[in-house]
């Protein structure tokens, strides 16, 4: 059974330039959970989709936005890139909504530079 | 205050000692807590969950929680250098809410 499928799984952007992270989830999973990760603030929750619904949502600026599709793969995007948007983002997913066990499954991460 | 904290470590023990990582969480209408643990270079993974005060064991490891303190540790006995990892504590609000983690404590086991 295929893992959570992060993509680009490196990326190299300027300050004000826009990305977008693709995530495919595990098959049969319909909840996508994105995170950010530094070494300062550790993981930090950005949203939640289930059923191509935004469920749960962080604090995070407008500039970060996310949607699912309808066979469950998630992208995430994040416009007018700052220095601070550095920073490994890890999606995972879950069976149901928030996985209710809290069993997330993560992939590997997309490593995002910003210059 | 954070939603939720952890002890901030480093923690180091030697091989076969007990470590004992701690959290605290502050929305008192939680239901559902989980270690994670994250080695270098990879990503998160589930160790333990418990959802009822009181311990829970499995295998090395117990969970421990204390709802009226809001409290949350994960014990690991007869440590081995392969537990050395990050330790993260997961929080899972009311009502389905979002899943928070802490800052993870680093924990070394050496031999």
């Amino acid at each position: 059974k295929a893992g959570v499928t992060q993509t680009p799984r490196y990326l190299i952007k300027t300050r004000g330039q826009q990305v977008t992270l693709s995530c495919s989830p595990i098959s049969g999973h319909r909840s996508v959970s994105w995170y950010q990760q530094t070494p300062g603030q550790g993981l930090q929750f950005l949203f939640e989709y289930f059923s191509e619904t935004q469920r749960n949502k962080g604090n995070f600026p407008g500039r970060f936005s996310g949607r699912q599709f309808s066979n469950s793969r998630s992208e995430m995007n994040v416009s007018t890139l700052e220095l601070g948007d550095s920073a490994l983002y890890l999606c995972a997913s879950s069976l149901g909504l928030a996985g209710g066990t809290g069993e997330l499954f993560f992939g590997e991460g997309s490593r995002l530079t910003v210059l | 205050q954070k939603e939720v904290e952890q002890n901030s470590g480093p923690l180091s023990v030697p091989e076969g000692a007990i470590a004992s990582l701690n959290c605290t969480y502050s929305d008192r209408g939680s239901q559902s807590f989980f270690w994670y643990r994250q080695y270098s270079g990879k990503s998160p993974e589930l160790i333990m969950s418990i959802y009822s005060n009181g311990d829970k064991e499995d295998g090395r490891f117990t969970a421990q929680l204390n709802k009226a303190s809001q409290y949350v540790s994960l014990l690991i006995r007869d440590s081995q250098p392969s537990d050395s990892a990050t330790y993260l504590c997961a929080v899972r609000g009311t009502s389905y809410g979002k899943l928070t983690f802490g800052q993870g404590t680093i924990l070394t086991v050496h031999p």
